[in-house]
């Protein structure tokens, strides 16, 4: 069975500020795939970034982007130029891939706190 | 489009007593999902049905079931409620095509129960 694991339950930044999320997985699969996903006051959750396994690249979404280490099982969120709209509780997902691909798993969450 | 909508939003049940949450999504998705949230944690996949007439369990069946007889609706049952399933509910939807698992999911805003 898949594992992720998000090390900090909170994290705070100062507005403008750069912050880094972590996320480490476990997983004997090799096509799978990675999700950042945010979860404001609302608990409305929103699509933030997505990262497929086989692509080097680091995926990026404006001041989204993510490190992707697939030989470390890593893969953390960095959010350039914070802002107070980006307060939520942020988790790490893991898919598998093809006949798998209904399972999905989460982590616990970190919760952001921007600070004016 | 409407998107994934759940109803109820909130109920308070009973220990013993049984109730449908219902799920419906208009985006013609193949992929739906049922998770749970307990408070501070992460999303734990209940089920999941790959198509109409097809479901599989999730990492936390026990104590629910579910049917998916069209594209559209994706009702999840609860018989003889305990506290221990005292949870925020989401439903979510995704597209399901030649790369499954890369496919964004869509939630719904989710569901309170409460049983006491």
């Amino acid at each position: 069975a898949q594992t992720v694991t998000q090390s900090q339950p909170e994290m705070s930044v100062q507005e403008a500020e750069t912050v880094t999320l972590s996320c480490t997985y476990d997983t004997s699969e090799s096509d799978y795939y990675l999700f950042w996903y945010k979860q404001p006051p609302s608990r409305q959750m929103i699509l933030v970034i997505r990262q497929e396994a086989y692509k080097q690249q680091n995926a990026t979404e404006n001041r989204f982007s993510v490190n992707f280490q697939k030989a470390a099982k890593s893969f953390s969120l960095k959010i350039s130029d914070s802002q107070l709209g980006d307060a939520a509780m942020y988790f790490c997902a893991y898919r598998s891939g093809n006949t798998n691909a209904g399972k999905s798993t989460f982590g616990d969450g970190t919760t952001l706190t921007v600070k004016p | 489009n409407a998107g994934v909508t759940q109803t109820p939003k909130f109920r308070i049940l009973k220990i013993g007593q049984s109730m449908t949450l219902q799920c419906a999504q208009d985006m013609n998705h193949n992929y739906m999902y049922w998770y749970r949230q307990d408070p501070g944690m992460g999303l734990k996949l209940i089920y999941y049905s790959v198509g109409a007439g097809i479901t599989d369990k999730g990492e936390v069946p026990n104590g629910y079931n579910v049917s998916r007889s069209t594209t559209e609706d994706f009702p999840l049952r609860l018989e003889l409620a305990a506290p221990s399933q005292t949870s925020v509910y989401f439903c979510a939807s995704s597209y399901g095509g030649a790369r499954q698992g890369s496919d964004e999911q869509y939630f719904g805003p989710g569901t309170r129960l409460t049983v006491t």
